[in-house]
């Protein structure tokens, strides 16, 4: 089956340093999406990548989708302490529409 | 006025005993589903609705059977619980297929299950 790969697991940072987390699928997707999951928290949406090459920004954090639609990319300039979290991708290869598979995270600290 | 919400949100049982857990959401959604968190945090599809029909149905025990009455409820059932059950539920919800694919999930903020 579908098998989205995230990496790193854990990053540690100190604030006002970058933050790079990269997801990779097994398969072509038809769309990505990014979650963000506080400590104790819940999954909150972030944004969805439909286009191949596709660039989004939402203030310090920049989003891409690969060209070959089977990599993503969040990039955070500048981290902040609320920042920190649990970034997952979740991508859809188009079989189930409703079914994403989430990778296994990126656990984001910062030292402020 | 909370999206998706979900009770309990703790439950602390006994192997072997049978649970059940609800969600709601007053979204309007025509889509809900349950996931699965481990202590690792990893986040596993188990089931999902669409209008009340099942669409997604994950290789889960059958002693886990989910039942929707209408488009704003999902409830998960669990029967004969085990130790490897420990882990935080969660309930979400969606619109329908749009044009341009998934639409955004939105989650309850989990049921926490510790099997003794």
């Amino acid at each position: 089956g579908q098998q989205v790969m995230q990496i790193p697991q854990y990053q540690h940072v100190q604030e006002g340093e970058d933050f790079t987390t990269y997801c990779n699928s097994s398969t072509t997707l038809s769309n990505i999406q990014w979650y963000k999951q506080r400590p104790g928290g819940h999954p909150v949406f972030l944004i969805q990548l439909v286009k191949s090459g596709e660039v989004k920004k939402q203030k310090r954090l920049t989003f891409q989708f690969g060209e070959a639609k089977k990599n993503s990319s969040l990039h955070i300039t500048a981290t902040q302490t609320t920042d920190v979290g649990t970034y997952f991708c979740a991508g859809n290869s188009g079989g189930s529409n409703y079914k994403l598979t989430f990778g296994k995270g990126t656990l984001l600290t910062v030292n402020p | 006025d909370t999206a998706v919400s979900q009770t309990p949100k703790y439950l602390v049982t006994q192997m072997g005993n049978d649970k059940s857990i609800k969600c709601e959401q007053n979204l309007g959604h025509d889509t809900m589903y349950w996931y699965k968190q481990d202590s690792k945090k990893f986040l596993k599809i188990m089931f999902s609705y669409n209008n009340k029909e099942l669409i997604i149905n994950e290789t889960v025990p059958n002693r886990f059977s989910p039942k929707s009455p209408d488009k704003a409820h999902l409830n998960l059932h669990i029967n004969s619980l085990e130790l490897g059950d420990s882990a935080v539920y969660f309930c979400a919800s969606s619109r329908g297929q749009g044009a341009k694919g998934n639409q955004p999930q939105h989650f309850g903020d989990g049921t926490r299950l510790s099997i003794l």
